[in-house]
């Protein structure tokens, strides 16, 4: 069974540094990009990027490119997401999500990491 | 920059059909996509490749695609339909980009 299991909620100040993670299992994990969505309170989803955890190309949404680094350890079968400065803005759910062939869409979920930042 | 157009909001009663749209100027050159998403629960795709359903998704879902416009169809609505639909294009191989639409409120009345 595929499965996409991300770390957990997180609660951090403005100006610190943050790295997610999302692990996955029951497949080949090094064979599937790997992408990461924005979910902002009350919003709609949005893109950020992907990531082929095989040779670790790496492809950012304009929106989000120098905003954040996405990338994968393909060992630990885990993607990553990270900030280097937080601000209130970057509060919101992310999901991890594998890319299935082909056609760019996204087959499964991770269940989401819930991101806080509040002085 | 490329953006996939959806009504905020879809109303119908229990066993009728459902039409949500998406329009976007590239989608006659692009697969479209579709996702559910329940209040507190992760996206869940019911539709891709414009018309083919993944296994474990009910029948009444469907999808078609007509020039600009891609539609999920519901048939026979059900209560547990209620939630928010997302239409998906893209293709990171031209460029860098993915984009959802911005949503669709479905309504069981």
């Amino acid at each position: 069974e595929v499965q996409l299991v991300q770390s957990g909620a997180e609660v951090k100040k403005p100006g610190e540094s943050l790295k997610i993670s999302c692990k996955g299992s029951g497949y080949k994990f090094s064979t599937y990009w790997i992408g990461w969505v924005r979910q902002m309170p009350g919003k709609g989803l949005e893109w950020m990027g992907i990531i082929y955890p095989g040779d670790s190309d790496t492809r950012y949404s304009p929106s989000f490119q120098g905003q954040v680094t996405i990338s994968a350890d393909e060992s630990l079968s885990t993607a990553y997401l990270q900030w280097s400065s937080l601000k209130a803005s970057d509060t919101a759910m992310y999901y991890c999500a594998r890319q299935g062939y082909s056609a760019y869409h996204f087959d499964y979920w991770g269940q989401g990491t819930l991101l806080t930042v509040s002085s | 920059s490329y953006d996939l157009t959806q009504p905020p909001s879809v109303s119908v009663s229990p066993g009728q059909t459902a039409r949500i749209t998406c329009f976007g100027d590239a989608l006659p050159k692009q697969l479209a996509h579709w996702y559910q998403q329940k209040p507190g629960q992760a996206p869940v795709m019911v539709i891709y490749k414009d018309r083919q359903r993944p296994s474990g998704i009910p029948e009444r879902f469907s999808g078609s695609s007509s020039g600009t416009t891609v539609t999920l169809t519901i048939r026979g609505v059900q209560a547990e339909d209620e939630a928010v639909y997302y239409c998906q294009s893209g293709d990171t191989s031209v460029g860098s980009y993915l984009v959802f639409g911005g949503g669709t409120r479905l309504t069981v009345l």
